[in-house]
Formats: structure tokens, C-alpha cells, sequence
């Protein structure tokens, strides 16, 4: 069953904690996005990936942190410099060059 | 950068109506227009998508319109079902300055069919 995953569904995090969304997929898909979605408001690009061990800030990139290690895999930490995360993260995945982005089913971050 | 207007912020339809969402964006080098459908709690779903060298595309019930030269696009959904009530998304991407990867979405529709 191809497609993407996220884990948690929901995670929760205490003042000066930093804490890391899982996002893996099995498209065999090269690019990989970071999202978030506040109540109201459209998807803000947070990082992008197109190849392994490359990644690039999107619009709203400050407080948050990325790796790509591995091809299947895109994990984002929200630091504790990020004041305001409580929000809806969403994790994408496309081919290089490929406009169509296909969504994992969210994490929800609340804070303690 | 490229900037993406959607209106209706929330639309509310009778089951069996006709439903038009519509965008305009502001980067005329765009070419990809993807509608996403959102249910409450999950990710995005792909439902549509055009590309700037057609006009119209159509899957059953869902049809997008495309206008380059006033810069906007539409979604219609006929014969409106009440499993259509989702909040849907426009995106645009393509533009210039080498961010031909980047999807810019509206702020998004509430769309809600009544029985």
C-alpha cells in the first residue's frame, strides 16, 4: 500500500522542548515538503527536499529544522526557538520537476 | 512571488446545486493549477488539475476552467453530494525565479452541502 505516512497523529510539547514529526514515504518520490496549516489560512511552505542530504527553507523556515538522510524519509523538529507551533504540520511528496504534491494525514502540535 | 486570492471563504449549497470556487494569481509565468479537497482532520486530497495549455478539464462531477490572460481559474462541482462538504484548495505553481517546484495555495473554501 503505497503513500505517505506521518507519526504522531497528535504531539504535544512543553515550553523549551523541542520535538521531531516523523514523515515517511514509499512512492519512491525524489522531493519532499514540509507544511503547516493554521486554522483559516492556506499551506505555508516550511522546508523542501529534492535530493538527499539538500534541502532548502520555504517561506516560514525560522524555528524549525530538517534533515534527508534517507530517501523515504523527511523528519522535521520544531525547536524551541519556534514561539507559536501550535498548528497543523503536513508532510508532501513529488517527483524532481514534478508539480503534482501528494499529502500525508497530518500531524496536530498543541503545546502544554 | 506568486500570491493566490480564493473566494468564497465558505459556501453553503443544496444538495443537488451547483458549486464555483474561484482563484486569480499574480505570477504570470504559472502554468500548474492543482484543487485539493481537505476533510476535517486529514491531508489534502489531489481532485483536479489543469495546466496552462488547456482551457478546461473535467472528471465526472468536477470541471476546472482556465483563464491566462485575466489570471484566474475556477472549480465547479455539479450534482453537489453531501460527502462533497470538505474545504477545498486552489494552488499555483511554474512561476519564475527558478521556483518552478513551489505550490502556493488560496486561503481555501468551506464548502457545505445540505440534504
Amino acid at each position: 500500500d503505497g503513500g505517505i505516512t506521518q507519526s504522531p497523529k497528535y504531539l504535544f510539547r512543553k515550553e523549551g522542548q523541542n520535538v521531531t514529526l516523523s514523515c515517511e514515504q514509499n512512492l519512491n518520490h525524489d522531493a519532499m515538503y514540509w507544511y503547516r496549516q493554521d486554522p483559516g489560512q492556506g499551506l505555508r511552505l516550511i522546508y523542501y527536499s529534492q535530493i538527499v542530504n539538500d534541502f532548502q527553507k520555504g517561506d516560514i523556515a525560522e524555528g524549525y529544522s530538517v534533515s534527508r538522510e534517507k530517501k523515504e524519509s523527511f523528519p522535521l523538529t520544531v525547536t524551541s526557538a519556534q514561539k507559536n507551533p501550535t498548528a497543523f504540520y503536513l508532510c508532501a511528496s513529488s517527483v524532481v520537476g514534478g508539480e503534482t504534491q501528494y499529502f500525508g494525514p497530518g500531524t496536530r502540535l498543541l503545546v502544554l | 512571488g506568486e500570491n493566490v486570492e480564493q473566494h468564497p471563504s465558505t459556501l453553503s449549497v443544496q444538495e443537488g446545486d451547483s458549486a464555483v470556487i474561484k482563484c486569480t494569481y499574480s505570477d504570470s509565468a504559472s502554468n500548474y493549477f492543482p484543487w485539493y479537497k481537505q476533510e476535517l482532520g486529514k491531508g489534502p486530497q489531489l481532485i483536479i488539475d489543469i495546466r496552462s495549455n488547456v482551457g478546461e478539464k473535467k472528471d465526472q462531477r468536477i470541471a476546472v476552467t482556465l483563464n491566462k490572460t485575466a489570471k484566474h481559474f475556477s472549480l465547479h462541482i455539479t450534482e453537489t453530494q453531501p460527502e462533497d462538504s470538505a474545504v477545498y484548495f486552489c494552488a499555483a505553481s511554474g512561476g519564475g525565479g527558478g521556483s518552478n517546484y513551489k505550490l502556493t495555495f488560496g486561503k481555501g473554501t468551506l464548502l457545505t452541502v445540505n440534504p
